[in-house]
């Protein structure tokens, strides 16, 4: 059984930028769900993707988008990227309409300068 | 979803059991309780979830008040590796609208020697 992947595992980038997060969900799910966590702080919940559609969205800009494709692999886009955006970006992934639990990757370490 | 409440931090002497406490006094009866934790630099690693009954797996113990407005993590033989930061999580279950992990600060768990 193939884990949560996230790449890359480390990027910079300046104000203003545009950057492309990846993520490849576990075998078997068809649920990819995105974090932010600043340092020190738990993660906070960007949004959901099923069916290649958002459902359901956290408190984020609308700079914050992204993709699922077929094979339920997502992508998180950020636009337009401010200093906060400082953070390590996580994705998660999980069976749908099931109580079972997301599984997270190691997420992406992204830092603005 | 509920909202959880947990100490900041606790320390653990290796070898024996950390017992890790959690308010969910407003939990709705068909909400779960998760627990997750995160090892620095990692993404959070799922550890046990239940809804009234108590769960064993191979990584701990959940056990469950019979009113569900608390519960605690047992990990019964703590060892130096399971120094984390531990997130107790309510969600709601078969959400139609999508669902999110809310994970709050955390308790800080260091385990000694």
């Amino acid at each position: 059984e193939t884990g949560v992947t996230q790449s890359p595992t480390h990027l910079i980038k300046t104000r203003g930028q545009q950057v492309t997060l990846r993520c490849s969900s576990q075998s078997g799910h068809n649920t990819v769900s995105w974090y932010q966590q600043a340092l020190g702080q738990g993660p906070q919940f960007i949004f959901q993707y099923y069916r290649e559609e958002e459902n359901g969205r956290g408190n984020f800009p609308p700079r914050f988008s992204g993709l699922q494709f077929p094979n339920y692999s997502s992508e998180l886009n950020v636009n337009a990227l401010e200093l906060d955006d400082s953070a390590l970006y996580l994705c998660a992934s999980s069976l749908r309409d099931s109580n079972q639990p997301q599984h997270f990757g190691d997420g992406t370490r992204l830092s603005i300068l | 979803d509920a909202k959880t409440t947990q100490p900041p931090s606790m320390d653990c002497a290796e070898g024996r059991a950390a017992n890790l406490p959690c308010n969910h006094s407003t939990i709705s009866g068909n909400e779960y309780v998760y627990w997750y934790r995160q090892i620095h630099s990692q993404g959070p690693q799922y550890i046990i979830h239940g809804l009234k009954n108590n769960e064993t797996n191979e990584m701990a113990s959940l056990i469950i008040t019979e009113d569900r407005k608390s519960s605690t993590l047992i990990l019964p033989h703590a060892t130096l590796r399971d120094t984390a930061v531990y997130y107790c999580i309510v969600r709601v279950a078969h959400s139609n609208s999508g669902y999110a992990l809310n994970f709050g600060k955390g308790t800080s768990l260091l385990v000694t020697p």
